[in-house]
């Protein structure tokens, strides 16, 4: 079955430390996305990329480093400039920049130890 | 300024029973999409009904509407018929263009929904 994949589901982290969110797709979807929900906030875009080899900061990308080499991977650090990195991570994927149906992972718990 | 703004945080409904969940929107950009989305205790994001800016009609989708009043700015979400899995925090989301061609998805805080029996 097509779909998002997320992981790890839960993920550790000490403080001064770096940490990879993996996020892969299996939609042939052009465009990805990142973001971050913390209670009562909603969801807050981090980050995103309609194309390979391109992406954008969103309205929260301070203390976040992504990369986009393969079409089906986007993957997300989180860094030591982020200053309160313990949150739930959702990553999504639409067929490109201009779809509306965006297409969801199961997310990642960030929490700093 | 809150470009989705949902005021209430929680609401209660007895199962069986219809639910409206407000939200109300801010964009200066004449087409753009409105989109309710469900998220259960797992965490996933469930995509429940879409409405177009220049839709005619409100959106349906089995036991969900969408109540669209564009000149008030509003698209409330209507359940009917509530059930015990409904039960789950939703959000209000809006697409729109930004830097001419990049469209984001932005969501509002959300409204935890509580179906008893």
């Amino acid at each position: 079955d097509g779909g998002i994949t997320q992981s790890p589901k839960y993920l550790f982290r000490k403080e001064g430390q770096n940490v990879t969110l993996s996020c892969e797709q299996n939609l042939n979807h052009d465009a990805m996305y990142w973001y971050r929900q913390d209670p009562g906030q909603g969801l807050r875009l981090i980050y995103y990329s309609h194309i390979v080899n391109d992406f954008q900061k969103g309205d929260i990308a301070e203390g976040y480093s992504v990369s986009r080499e393969k079409k089906e991977s986007f993957p997300l650090t989180v860094t030591s400039a982020q200053k309160n990195p313990t949150a739930f991570y959702l990553c999504a994927s639409s067929i490109n920049a201009n779809d509306d149906g965006y297409t969801f992972g199961s997310g990642t718990r960030l929490t700093v130890v | 300024a809150q470009k989705i703004t949902q005021t209430q945080p929680g609401m209660f409904v007895q199962e069986k029973e219809a639910v409206t969940l407000d939200c109300t929107y801010d964009t200066s950009d004449p087409s753009y999409g409105l989109f309710w989305y469900k998220q259960p205790s797992s965490g996933e994001m469930i995509f429940l009904i879409y409405q177009g800016s220049y839709d005619q009609q409100n959106a349906t989708e089995g036991r969900y509407s969408l109540n669209f009043q564009k000149a008030r700015k509003s698209a409330n979400l209507v359940i009917s018929a509530s059930q015990l899995g409904d039960s789950a925090m939703y959000f209000c989301a809006m697409r729109e263009v930004s830097g001419g061609s990049n469209y984001k998805l932005t969501f509002g805080k959300g409204t935890l929904l509580t179906v008893n029996p």
